[in-house]
């Protein structure tokens, strides 16, 4: 069956601190990868995507992914978060015409 | 350029009410989707069409129709509101062979 988990529901870091957020999948061929990021009341937003080629994203605001073929995995990452960015990030694998949205993780940020 | 317009942003039903959700984009994206989002479960797919007069059911679908007659509108429909149907609902749209959605801002949905 195809899903998405983001093991972390809640994740709490102070400003200027290194972030990754996990997020595995299963899907039966190489997926398209995705992170969207979620404000309060907002829509989402695209953070960056994967499709093919290098493993190594970039995304906006500073976060870059990586996708691992075996490990089955595609996490987000910052050096530095900043206060702004808290907020509720979204991982999706998907084709042309459907994606699959994990749970989501909560980033709370504390100066 | 709006992007992915739904309205409204807020709504209250009372049980067995119906109403519809707009959405409306300026992209001229052949795809659009309907989720709805409740706490802890993500985006759940409701709906979704890839194109004019064409729609297929998502994950989620029981207690709601859509219809896509023009490119931009893709509505969705709540004929008998019930209590589980209190979420938000987010529409979004893809153009094709891009593989990104925009979303829009979402409509928060209580049905009391």
């Amino acid at each position: 069956a195809q899903s998405v988990t983001q093991p972390d529901i809640h994740i709490t870091v102070s400003e200027g601190a290194s972030l990754e957020l996990r997020c595995n999948y299963s899907y039966g061929a190489t997926p398209y990868l995705f992170w969207y990021v979620q404000s309060p009341g907002q829509g989402l937003q695209l953070l960056l995507k994967y499709f093919s080629g290098d493993t190594l994203v970039q995304g906006i605001k500073g976060f870059e992914a990586e996708f691992k073929r075996s490990q089955s995995s595609f996490n987000l990452r910052k050096p530095s978060v900043h206060w702004s960015d808290a907020a509720e990030y979204f991982c999706a694998v998907g084709n042309t015409d459907k994606l699959i949205f994990g749970t989501g993780t909560r980033l709370q940020v504390f100066p | 350029n709006a992007g992915v317009t739904q309205t409204p942003k807020f709504r209250i039903l009372k049980i067995g009410q119906s109403m519809t959700l707009q959405c409306t984009q300026d992209m001229n994206h052949n795809y659009m989707y309907w989720y709805r989002q409740d706490p802890g479960m993500g985006l759940k797919l409701i709906y979704y069409s890839v194109g004019a007069g064409i729609t297929d059911k998502g994950e989620v679908p029981n207690g709601y129709n859509v219809s896509r007659s023009t490119t931009e509108d893709f509505p969705l429909r709540l004929e008998l509101a019930a209590p589980s149907q209190t979420s938000v609902y987010f529409c979004a749209s893809t153009p094709s062979g891009e593989n990104i959605q925009y979303f829009g801002a979402g409509t928060r949905l209580s049905v009391l």
